[in-house]
């Protein structure tokens, strides 16, 4: 069972940011947060992940809260084109050992960005 | 486009025939992962292969499922009498290991049993 709760829907208008929340309690000391997204009828994308410093890069950044229980995915300027379903998964790195490497998907947040 | 390729983008076939899809991953990667989509789900793991090694397989790969990658490089996923239940997009994804986590997703295949 994936081990995030994220809510299924969210609209953001065009240009303005996007904050979607994702909660892993649970979470523990040596698993990251990844995000992915899946625009309709293609693969999921990597975006970002982090374990518990705020990253940034080219697409988003990552606020993962100090006890690390939740997180937040933001999108800058939302476009049109990031209308998608957002999924949030903990796991171990590899490098920490022990990862089989495979991704726990949940349902994700749909995502609309909204002209 | 990831480097991640999948062949064919659709396939539609009748319950109890055979089909087979095939992955190329970005070349340098040496994990292959499988992941299964139905409507309105999230991707659920398959099996994965580092090189050409199959090391994990998740309970959904029933004995009809069976994977392969011979040289470490393409991937073939083989359903051998489908069922209307199979019907489902099948992904692909790679990576390298272990020092880069991301895996990089295919177009997938969208397999429907008539």
């Amino acid at each position: 069972d994936a081990k995030t709760t994220q809510p299924p829907s969210m609209d953001c208008a065009e240009g303005r940011a996007a904050n979607l929340p994702c909660n892993h309690s649970t979470i523990s000391g040596n698993e990251y947060v990844y995000w992915y997204r899946q625009i309709h009828s293609q693969g999921p994308q990597y975006i970002i992940h982090g374990l518990k410093n705020n990253e940034t890069n080219e697409m988003a950044s990552l606020i993962i809260t100090e006890d690390r229980k939740s997180s937040t995915l933001i999108l800058p300027h939302a476009t049109l084109r990031d209308t998608a379903v957002y999924y949030c998964i903990v796991r171990v790195g590899s490098v920490d050992g022990g990862s089989q490497g495979n991704l726990i998907f949940g349902k994700g947040t749909k995502l609309s960005v909204k002209p | 486009d990831t480097g991640v390729s999948q062949d064919p983008r659709h396939k539609i076939t009748k319950r109890g025939q055979n089909v087979t899809f095939r992955c190329d991953p970005i070349s340098e990667h040496n994990r292959l992962y499988w992941y299964r989509q139905t409507l309105g789900q999230g991707p659920e793991f398959l099996t994965y292969f580092q090189n050409e090694a199959q090391l994990e397989k998740s309970r959904l790969l029933s004995d009809r499922f069976s994977a392969e990658r011979p040289k470490g490089s393409f991937s073939t996923l083989e359903i051998q009498r489908t069922e209307q239940g199979d019907s489902a997009m099948y992904l692909c994804a790679s990576s390298l290991d272990p020092s880069r986590e991301t895996q990089y997703f295919g177009p997938g295949t969208r397999l429907l049993v008539l």
